[in-house]
């Protein structure tokens, strides 16, 4: 696609239930981020693939959070027995490599809201 | 977050100059970030500034660079209505740390006619 989808765009849901969060990037690129954003503070890192396998999960607040991309392209972050502290923006990014450079450019969907009540 | 320092808040008028100013703790980040971010859009790549650089412009956008001192600053000319926004400083962690995007909490500038 022409930029970085992510759905829903809007999630309420019940503490304790499970929450998926879908993450479709520019087609051809091989990193895929996730990163939180919270209520006025800037966004946090989540975790970083490239291709198939996460290179970087040191992120990942518990283990009630999990992402895959089993296919290198599409990702799925997962939330278990969710708590009301997770409701925040969760963005998803991509980039053409993972290459360590200024010039590897992120490039961000609008992210998704999750409201834990 | 604590390693990246930004003042929350900056009101101009239209047509002024807006400096945007962020201070950051890890001396070894090699690339320095300021993105846009607009309410119901993804956040922008403005621009960016390696390590080694004091400045660079770019159209109506200038950065400064102070290593030293380790402050970062936006400088944005003639400062539109639609330059109204979220706009975050970034720092990319070293390579041997990871290599991360590592965000400011952001500044939120409004911009008055």
């Amino acid at each position: 696609g022409a930029g970085v989808s992510q759905t829903p765009s809007n999630k309420v849901t019940e503490k304790g239930k499970y929450v998926e969060l879908r993450c479709d990037p520019i087609s051809g690129h091989t990193a895929l981020y996730w990163y939180r954003q919270s209520l006025g503070q800037g966004p946090e890192f989540l975790i970083y693939f490239q291709g198939t396998g996460a290179a970087d999960d040191s992120g990942l607040p518990n283990d009630r959070f999990f992402a895959v991309r089993p296919e290198g392209s599409v990702s799925t972050l997962k939330i278990q027995r969710t708590e009301r502290g997770d409701s925040a923006v969760y963005l998803c990014a991509s980039s053409l490599t993972g290459e360590y450079s200024g010039a590897n450019v992120l490039t961000f969907g609008a992210g998704s809201r999750l409201t834990v009540l | 977050g604590e390693d990246v320092e930004q003042s929350l808040f900056l009101s101009v008028r239209e047509g002024d100059s807006s400096v945007i100013n962020c201070t950051y703790t890890d001396s070894s980040s090699t690339y320095l970030y300021w993105y846009k971010q607009e309410p119901g859009a993804g956040l922008q790549l403005l621009t960016y500034i390696f390590s080694n650089m004091d400045m660079k412009q770019d159209q109506r956008l200038t950065v400064l660079l102070n290593k030293k001192d380790k402050h970062l600053s936006l400088r944005i000319a003639d400062t539109q209505t639609g330059d109204s926004a979220i706009y975050f400083c970034v720092l990319r962690r070293a390579r041997n740390q990871g290599g991360k995007l590592i965000f400011g909490q952001g500044t939120e500038l409004s911009v008055k006619p």
